[in-house]
């Protein structure tokens, strides 16, 4: 019963170093999203993604880019980490538009 | 532009002292508001969606209103496991795909 997973759970970077964070789902969610969220902030939408080969701009998309090859993952990507970008990210899926989002537990990014 | 404001920030309460957390929002056309909670470490656990003027839903100790200015998280006789986050997101019409979130009411219960 994984529902949305997400690698890793914490990582550290230093500032310009690139990484790739995965989320997976196992529901068969057409919809998916990212999010990060921060202290005194609400959750902000940065990327998401209709279906597979989907992708769009959420709230918050500068210095990330997403893929959505296959309909069960949706990558993230950080090409030159910066400090402003130290926050837990979150995954999370939907059946539609009209669904719940459910969320993964999130991944805990330091930015050096 | 989508907005939700939670109050209060925080609430302490005693085992069995029951209270209301709060949830203001303006949103062009409501689609959906919901509720989650979030537990220190994890991400938010979806609770319920609400869709218009005077729906209620129920959950054990917790059952949520909604008029058309705000929503209400009722929390009866609280246990110490109901501590958490609780966060609340709209859906407007005019934005299908996006939830807006307030920033949460922290709610720990003692016993």
């Amino acid at each position: 019963n994984a529902g949305v997973t997400q690698t890793p759970k914490f990582r550290v970077l230093k500032t310009g170093q690139s990484m790739t964070l995965l989320c997976a789902q196992d529901m068969n969610h057409e919809y998916m999203y990212w999010y990060r969220q921060d202290p005194g902030m609400g959750l902000r939408l940065i990327h998401y993604s209709v279906g597979e080969g989907t992708t769009a701009k959420g709230e918050v998309p500068d210095g990330y880019n997403v893929s959505r090859l296959k309909k069960q993952n949706f990558l993230l990507g950080l090409e030159s980490a910066a400090p402003s970008q130290t926050s837990v990210y979150f995954c999370a899926s939907s059946l539609n538009s009209n669904q719940p989002q459910h969320f993964g537990d999130g991944t805990r990014l330091s930015i050096l | 532009e989508d907005q939700v404001t939670q109050s209060p920030e925080a609430l302490r309460l005693q085992e069995g002292e029951s209270s209301s957390l709060n949830c203001s929002y303006t949103v062009s056309g409501l689609r959906g508001l919901f509720w989650y909670r979030q537990d220190p470490g994890k991400g938010p656990e979806f609770l319920f969606t609400l869709y218009s003027a005077g729906e209620e839903k129920e959950k054990e100790r917790l059952k949520a209103t909604l008029t058309k200015k705000e929503s209400f998280l009722h929390i009866t006789a609280p246990k110490p496991e109901d501590s958490a986050t609780y966060l609340c997101a709209v859906q407007s019409t005019g934005t299908a795909s996006k939830l807006t979130f307030g920033t949460g009411t922290r709610l720990q219960v003692t016993l």
